[in-house]
């Protein structure tokens, strides 16, 4: 049982590439969700999907898009990359409605820099 | 929104003294509040949460108290260790997105 699966675990990326983070989780959660953590800022939310299918802005959506591919996967797109969105990123799934699963399982990480 | 508030931001305890770590929030409809650690490096991993139907959840060492009426709510951390060294973060939950605090960094002292 691996849990949530973040690939890659780092990338340097070049003002203006793209590329694309992926996730993976194989507990049969429903919700999703994309943040980035900077040093003194916590825990932001980028985006979020409730469920298969939907899509959500959180706190900070600006520069990013995400796509719901099938309940297990979700991932975020950098169209183009500003040193702005120089981070650490986090995937997590939860769900509600299951027993024990209340609380997010985060996957282990992307250290994301844009040059 | 929810606002989720934490303090301190820093924290230094002599091994085997207790920690306290604040938070408070602000929307009455969160009613779960789970609590992270973080290590260097590392991804954040649930710790201990409660639900508001209950005023205090205890796990060996940690516990969590709840105040629905005040909106706060507190990790209490006992006899602490060297490995409980990290950065803790609470969260409120008001609907399916999770509101985090700013993180504590513990450090234990041994």
């Amino acid at each position: 049982n691996a849990g949530v699966t973040q690939t890659p675990k780092f990338q340097v990326l070049k003002t203006g590439q793209s590329m694309t983070l992926q996730c993976a989780q194989d507990m049969n959660h429903n919700s999703m969700y994309w943040y980035r953590q900077d040093p003194g800022m916590g825990l932001r939310l980028i985006y979020y999907s409730a469920s298969e299918g939907t899509t959500d802005k959180g706190e900070v959506p600006n520069g990013y898009n995400v796509s719901r591919l099938n309940k297990r996967e979700f991932s975020l797109r950098l169209e183009s990359a500003a040193p702005s969105q120089t981070s650490v990123y986090f995937c997590a799934s939860s769900d509600p409605a299951l027993q024990g699963a209340w609380g997010y399982t985060f996957g282990s990480g992307t250290r994301l820099t844009v040059v | 929104g929810e606002n989720v508030e934490q303090h301190p931001s820093t924290l230094s305890v002599q091994e085997g003294d207790s920690a306290v770590i604040k938070c408070t929030y602000s929307d009455s409809a969160s009613n779960y509040f789970p609590w992270y650690k973080q290590e260097l490096g590392k991804r954040p991993q649930l710790i201990i949460d409660i639900r508001s139907n209950v005023g205090e959840k205890k796990d060996q060492r940690i516990a969590v108290t709840l105040n629905k009426t005040a909106k706060h709510f507190s990790l209490h951390i006992t006899e602490t260790q060297p490995e409980d060294s990290a950065v803790y973060f609470c969260a409120a939950r008001p609907g399916t997105q999770f509101y985090f605090g700013t993180g504590t960094s513990l450090t234990v002292i041994p």
